[in-house]
C-alpha cells in the first residue's frame, strides 16, 4: 500500500508569521512530487512539481524543497497572509496515476 | 475558471435513479482523471483515461460507469448509488499521463445520495 503522509494536518497562524509543512513518501522508485492549493469552494491549484531530487521551486512567498532518498518535501510560506488559507495537498506519482495525502489545512489570521 | 468545467455543480438523486456527471476541458489535454473525496479522506483516483484510452480503474464498483468519447470530454455515469457514495467527485486534466504534468481540476460535482 503506497502512503502519502502530511504534517501537520492542520495550523492557525497569524498573519505575517512563516510556516511549512512535511509530506512524506515512499523513497523508491520516484518519479514526481505534486503540491496543490485548494481553497474552500474552489478547485485544487496546481503549485509545483517536483521531479530531482534536491529540487527547490518558489513561486512568490512560497517555495518547496524535495529529498527523494530520505522520502519528504517540505513547502514553506513567508509572511502568511490570510489569503494563504487553504489546504495544501501533495501528490506522489506512481504507476501512471497521483496518490494524495490528507492536506494540510492552513489558517492565517488577521 | 480553470479550463476544466465540471457540471453539474451539485446532484442530488435516489439509490435508483440514473444520472451522468460531466466534465469538459479545452486545454488541448491528452489525459483526464475522476477522483472522489469522501469526508476526511484523501483524494482517491478512480479513472484514468490517456488519449480516450482507459489506463486505470482503480478497483471501483461497477455502478460507477466511465465514458471519454473524445480527449474533450469525460463522463461519469451513475446507477443504483449507495449513500456512501456521496461525495465530492473532481475531474482534472493533464497535458500528458506522464510523471511531469501538473494538473488542473475543475470544481467538481457535489454528490448526495439519498
Amino acid at each position: 500500500i503506497l502512503n502519502v503522509e502530511q504534517s501537520p494536518q492542520s495550523l492557525h497562524v497569524q498573519e505575517g508569521d512563516s510556516t511549512n509543512f512535511t509530506c512524506s513518501f515512499p523513497s523508491s522508485n520516484f518519479y514526481a512530487l505534486h503540491w496543490y492549493r485548494w481553497e474552500t469552494a474552489k478547485s485544487p491549484e496546481a503549485l509545483f512539481v517536483m521531479t530531482l531530487n534536491g529540487d527547490e521551486k518558489k513561486k512568490g512567498r512560497i517555495s518547496a524543497t524535495l529529498n527523494t532518498k530520505e522520502g519528504y518535501s517540505y513547502l514553506y510560506i513567508k509572511g502568511s497572509q490570510p489569503e494563504d488559507s487553504a489546504t495544501y495537498l501533495c501528490a506522489f506519482y506512481q504507476g501512471g496515476k497521483l496518490i494524495f495525502g490528507q492536506g494540510t489545512e492552513l489558517s492565517v489570521k488577521p | 475558471e480553470t479550463g476544466v468545467t465540471q457540471t453539474p455543480r451539485h446532484l442530488v438523486m435516489g439509490m435508483t435513479n440514473k444520472k451522468s456527471l460531466k466534465c469538459e476541458q479545452h486545454l488541448g489535454h491528452n489525459a483526464m482523471y475522476w477522483y472522489k473525496q469522501s469526508a476526511k479522506k484523501p483524494l482517491e483516483l478512480m479513472f484514468v483515461y490517456s488519449l480516450e484510452e482507459r489506463v486505470e480503474n482503480n478497483s471501483v464498483p461497477s455502478r460507477f460507469s466511465p465514458e471519454c468519447p473524445n480527449s474533450s470530454h469525460l463522463f461519469l455515469h451513475l446507477h443504483t448509488l449507495q449513500p456512501e457514495d456521496s461525495a465530492l467527485y473532481l475531474c482534472a486534466s493533464s497535458q500528458d499521463s506522464r510523471a511531469g504534468y501538473g494538473y488542473t481540476f475543475g470544481s467538481g460535482t457535489r454528490l448526495t445520495v439519498v
